[in-house]
């Protein structure tokens, strides 16, 4: 059967606080950064991007924000509801790739 | 609406028997990849095909082939399931390294 797999960090926030998931990438050189959501039996679904020229994007209820100095990206999501309880990955890309790098991922809890 | 299919969406097999899994796009994009997931882990690549060029990761055992016989359809050949390669198979496409879009996966069990 199916090896047993690591144990995810786990963010539990209550419903309506913000959210902010954080994510160490690995390579100086990557160019364009990607935050996915995952729910249980289900493909990773794309929430929001941003490139490297950039340090701050925003989408609906959700912000990504890049610090290439300490290669950092963060994921806030405003008013967290009960349908945003999944598993969120970011992932890079290095320049001139066509493969995403993807990190290890946080499950988001949503307390009712 | 223009999207990553993959079927089926549970596989049982036998340890041993070969297996296929398989992936159609409407998207027409160039880039189709397939990645293995295990419980609680991130995403891992096998390998992509950039339009008929397919690329293999350094890591990715003999026992897993892939096809791609047009711009919308890509298999996965699994030669010889073992017990570990139990998991969850995604597929992706992109146009030229932009967002990748995944399919829902396949659940592979192997008895």
């Amino acid at each position: 059967g199916e090896s047993v797999g690591l144990h995810l960090p786990t963010l539990s926030v209550q419903e309506g606080d913000n959210s902010i998931i954080n994510c160490a990438y690995s390579n100086s050189a990557s160019d364009y950064f990607i935050w996915y959501k995952q729910e249980s039996g289900k493909g990773p679904q794309f929430i929001i991007d941003i490139r490297s020229n950039m340090d701050k994007r925003q989408g609906q209820r959700v912000t990504v924000l890049l610090n290439k100095t300490v290669k950092h990206l963060s994921l806030q999501i405003a008013a967290t509801q009960p349908g945003d309880s999944a598993v969120y990955f970011c992932a890079e890309r290095m320049d001139s790739s066509y493969k995403l790098i993807f990190g290890s991922g946080t499950r988001l809890l949503v307390r009712p | 609406d223009a999207m990553v299919i993959q079927n089926p969406r549970y596989q049982v097999t036998q340890f041993g028997k070969p297996v296929t899994l398989s992936c159609s796009q409407t998207l027409n994009h160039n880039v189709m990849y397939w990645y293995q997931q295990k419980s609680s882990q991130a995403p891992k690549l096998l390998f992509h095909y950039y339009d008929k060029d397919f690329n293999n990761e350094a890591d990715t055992p003999d026992n897993f082939q892939s096809r791609r016989p047009n711009t919308s359809f890509c298999f996965l050949d699994i030669r010889s399931p073992g017990l570990g390669d139990a998991a969850m198979y995604l597929c992706a496409t992109s146009r030229a390294g932009d967002e990748q879009f995944f399919g829902p996966g396949t659940r592979l069990t192997v008895l």
